[in-house]
């Protein structure tokens, strides 16, 4: 079953508490993506992942941070959360090789409203 | 730079209609494109993609789309929608290097009133 699941599925931190959003897939897929979606401004990348410690800066990496120590997971690190951070994150994932030729699959999202 | 410009915010068709999502984009090179749906609170799924060959191209549950070098388009359509139809619609672009992720429009959202 090709699958990316994200945890938790709705957050809520007070300004400056640390975020940690996961994310796992079932399909092997070498490159992984953090996005976040905002109305009026899209989806916008965040970081992307091409293996096991093997991270990249995205559009908009500040006040972000990624971790990936098995293939299967992507952490997204917000240390001393914004208020500005409030958004929908998604996780996504794809074998490696580009985002062109290759489907991505999404996880449902996270909501994380920093107050 | 790369961009994707959707020039329709919201579009409303009755089922059974026929529906056309308008996708610009901005780029000299070579791209892949694509069309994404989103179901309210879900994620992204794949609909189609386009890179060379033919410019039409078939998708999931009958949508196609149609790459115009000329026009910079790639323009989504279907013939007949289904109330299940209802989402936003994303359009999207990218040079497929590996070190990219795909460049979202903002989406269209598509209600379908029965």
């Amino acid at each position: 079953d090709m699958k990316v699941t994200q945890m938790p599925r709705y957050l809520i931190k007070r300004m400056g508490e640390n975020v940690l959003l996961e994310c796992g897939q079932d399909m092997s897929h070498e490159t992984m993506y953090w996005y976040r979606q905002d109305p009026g401004l899209g989806l916008q990348l965040i970081y992307i992942s091409y293996d096991v410690d093997s991270n990249s800066e995205g559009d908009i990496p500040k006040g972000y941070r990624v971790s990936r120590k098995k293939r299967e997971h992507f952490s997204l690190i917000l240390d001393s959360a914004k208020t500005n951070q409030t958004s929908v994150y998604f996780c996504a994932s794809s074998l490696w090789g580009g985002a062109g030729q290759n489907t991505l699959y999404f996880g449902a999202g996270t909501r994380l409203s920093v107050l | 730079t790369q961009t994707v410009s959707q020039s329709d915010a919201h579009v409303t068709v009755f089922e059974g209609d026929s529906v056309e999502l308008r996708c610009n984009y901005s780029y000299g090179g070579s791209i892949y494109l694509s069309w994404y749906i989103q179901h309210h609170g879900h994620g992204l799924q794949f609909l189609l993609k386009y890179y060379s060959g033919n410019p039409v191209v078939q998708g999931v549950n009958g949508f196609e789309a149609e790459f115009s070098k000329s026009d910079s388009s790639f323009h989504l359509r279907k013939a007949s929608v289904h109330w299940s139809d209802s989402a936003v619609y994303f359009c999207a672009v990218t040079r497929n290097n590996y070190a990219q992720g795909l460049t979202f429009g903002l989406g269209t959202r598509v209600s379908v009133f029965p």
